[in-house]
């Protein structure tokens, strides 16, 4: 049975600092997926990881994967009260299963 | 373009009671799936279909049943209810390229 961990599961910083989310999974894979939530709203794809040693990045977010490893990360930098959301990462083993979800990392970015 | 449409948006009902939650999808995508979702758990697969006339269980797929006679909707059915079912619940699609794109939910409440 598939499992992925993402750690922390909750996180407050401050604006301008740095930091890192992490998604462990149990299962060799080679397609991981990060999302974004906001409260009340669906889930918007933010990246698509489709081979080891990807690297995606979209203004202050920066995800990565190491399927050696079984670990992606979600780089934050010099965050913004705007990036204050729920962040899911997701796991693909193939097949028509659909995807199989961490339990998402409640982010709080103050002022 | 509506692209994914979830309805109803919000639903009260009581429990043993039977309920259907719509989804409509007009990228006419092969796969489609039902998550639901709670605090502390992520996104749980339900059910997903793989084309038309195509399902199958997914990790938490008692007291529900699917159907998918068009490619275009999948509706998911509460036989009846229980309030465990209370829940906010997703339905996605994907084409053969994922990532999978989400509806913006129905949140179900149970009495």
């Amino acid at each position: 049975e598939l499992k992925v961990e993402q750690n922390p599961l909750f996180l407050s910083m401050q604006e301008g600092k740095n930091y890192t989310i992490y998604c462990n999974y149990s299962t060799t894979s080679d397609r991981l997926y990060w999302y974004r939530q906001d409260p009340g709203k669906s889930l918007e794809s933010l990246f698509v990881l489709l081979s080891n040693g990807a690297v995606k990045q979209e203004g202050r977010l920066m995800a990565s994967l190491d399927t050696k490893a079984r670990l992606s990360t979600l780089h934050i930098t010099a965050a913004v009260h705007d990036l204050s959301a729920t962040y899911f990462c997701a796991v693909d083993i193939g097949g028509a299963d659909g995807l199989t979800f961490g339990k998402g990392t409640h982010l709080i970015i103050q002022p | 373009d509506a692209g994914i449409t979830q309805s109803p948006r919000y639903k009260i009902t009581e429990t043993g009671r039977q309920v259907t939650l719509m989804c409509h999808q007009t990228w006419s995508h092969s796969y489609m799936f039902w998550y639901r979702q709670d605090l502390g758990h992520g996104l749980r697969l339900i059910y997903y279909s793989a084309a038309a006339d195509i399902t199958d269980k997914g990790e938490v797929p008692d007291g529900y049943v699917v159907s998918r006679s068009k490619t275009e909707n999948f509706p998911l059915t509460l036989e009846s209810a229980t309030r465990s079912q209370t829940s906010v619940y997703f339905c996605a699609t994907s084409g053969s390229d994922k990532p999978q794109h989400f509806g913006d939910g129905t949140r179900l409440s149970i009495l």
